[in-house]
């Protein structure tokens, strides 16, 4: 089983910076199937990016995605009031279909 | 509009079973892969189980295999998770969640419901 792990836990920056989000997979996977959501408190996640680049439908351009094989990042250019939320990254696609990382905490400095 | 509503959930004593439903509208809902994910009270995200578009192919995660069981009624727009002997660890909030391009469970979840609570306490 692929293994998904997310660095930093918590992220302290203030709006307007840039912020930089890391997801390291256990073994190389397709970057096909990586996909990055945000979650608010009391919220339902919200899918940022499919296929380690690609937006969801509605998402700000400041919220891009990168990365291969083992390495994945996503990355918000300026940082929203609104931006400050747990982002997690999934792996998806093979069985089991859908495994999450820990999550990275983005929080106000 | 799509809309993604979870019910079911409630307060059980270790050992019980719930079902959980998910009614979906605002999308041609056969022609979707379903997926159910949990999060624990404080944790992150746990995928639990997937079902394909047609009914016809399901997966678990292993901390649920043979105690957990998937189904769904296209006629309906409605996704179940059937939840048998259930332990403290399954306490969570259960979110139902929708594959984003199609019934194959390989792809993203694009919409999620706002889910329903799960508590196992005696």
């Amino acid at each position: 089983e692929i293994v998904l792990t997310q660095s930093p836990g918590t992220l302290s920056l203030s709006p307007g910076e840039r912020a930089t989000l890391s997801c390291r997979t256990s073994q190389s996977v397709s970057g096909r199937y990586l996909a990055w959501y945000q979650q608010k408190p009391g919220q339902a996640p919200r899918l940022l990016i499919y296929g380690s680049s690609s937006r969801a439908t509605g998402i700000p351009d400041r919220f891009s995605g990168s990365g291969s094989a083992t390495e994945f990042t996503l990355t918000i250019s300026r940082l929203e009031p609104e931006d400050f939320a747990v982002y997690y990254c999934q792996h998806y696609g093979i069985s089991p279909p859908g495994t999450f990382g820990g999550g990275t905490k983005v929080e106000i400095k | 509009e799509l809309q993604l509503v979870e019910s079911g959930g409630g307060l059980v004593q270790p050992g019980g079973s719930l079902r959980l439903s998910c009614a979906a509208s605002g999308f041609t809902f056969s022609t979707y892969a379903m997926t159910w994910v949990r999060q624990a009270p404080g944790k992150g995200l746990e995928w639990v189980s997937g079902m394909s578009g047609s009914g016809g192919t399901a997966y678990y995660a292993d901390s649920v295999k043979g105690r957990f069981t998937i189904s769904r009624n296209n006629y309906r727009n409605t996704v179940y998770l059937q939840m048998n002997s259930l332990r403290a660890e399954d306490t969570a909030v259960y979110y139902c969640a929708k594959d984003r391009s199609g019934g194959w469970l390989d792809d993203a979840f694009d919409f999620w419901g706002q889910g329903t609570m799960v508590t196992v306490s005696s």
